[in-house]
């Protein structure tokens, strides 16, 4: 079972930031929020990760709440290629059964509009 | 630098047939990654390597589904006697996790398995 929950999709003009929210109420302390989107037809790409504190990069932003259940994947300014499905995954580093943290449930898809 | 590659691109089977899927990882990455994305769904784990560890085998779903890491690098997914419903694409990832804190994954294209 899925530890995230996000909308199932998303349209944003073109230009224009484009917010996506991720819920993950049940999250440890020692879990990560990550994100990663896939195109259509590609392997799914790595975004952004973090704790507790804001994140940013050459890709996105990424705004986690201070109680850590939910967070926040920004886009300043939407281009018709970031039209993809974005994941929100949260998972720590512990050792058993580690596969079974990354659960990519169904995502956000995001379209960018013209 | 090279990413994580994936052989074949479209495999197509007949049922009844095993295949086998290869992973090249990013070189010097400790962990390897099995996927599996059917039609539309989101991702479904299979199988984790990590170093000369013993795998986490806990997301194959039958026993005709195995995979091998040899030498720390390539790793190869045979299905074996394949059925209509493990037509799906197949993505292999790769990560340091073992030698950072945290463990971002990188993926392969994929392979598109189809079976007839």
């Amino acid at each position: 079972d899925a530890k995230t929950t996000q909308p199932t999709s998303m349209d944003c003009a073109e230009g224009r930031a484009a917010n996506l929210p991720c819920n993950h109420s049940t999250i440890s302390g020692n879990e990560y929020v990550y994100w990663y989107r896939q195109i259509h037809s590609q392997g799914p790409q790595y975004i952004i990760h973090g704790l507790k504190n804001n994140e940013t990069n050459e890709m996105a932003s990424l705004i986690i709440t201070e109680d850590r259940k939910s967070s926040t994947l920004i886009l300043p300014h939407a281009t018709l290629r970031d039209t993809a499905v974005y994941y929100c995954l949260s998972h720590g580093l512990g050792w058993n059964n580690y596969g079974q943290n990354f659960v990519f449930g169904p995502g956000t898809r995001l379209s960018v509009l013209p | 630098g090279a990413g994580v590659s994936q052989s074949p691109s479209n495999k197509v089977t007949e049922k009844g047939k095993d295949v086998e899927l290869r992973c090249d990882p990013i070189s010097g990455h400790t962990a390897l990654y099995w996927y599996r994305q059917s039609l539309g769904q989101g991702l479904e784990f299979l199988i984790y390597f990590q170093g000369n560890s013993a795998p986490d085998k806990s997301g194959l779903p039958s026993d005709r589904f195995s995979a091998e890491r040899t030498g720390g690098s390539v790793s190869t997914l045979t299905i074996q006697r394949t059925q209509q419903e493990d037509s799906a694409v197949y993505l292999c990832a790769s990560s340091s996790r073992g030698t950072t804190s945290t463990d971002t994954q990188y993926f392969g294209p994929g392979t598109r398995l189809t079976v007839l």
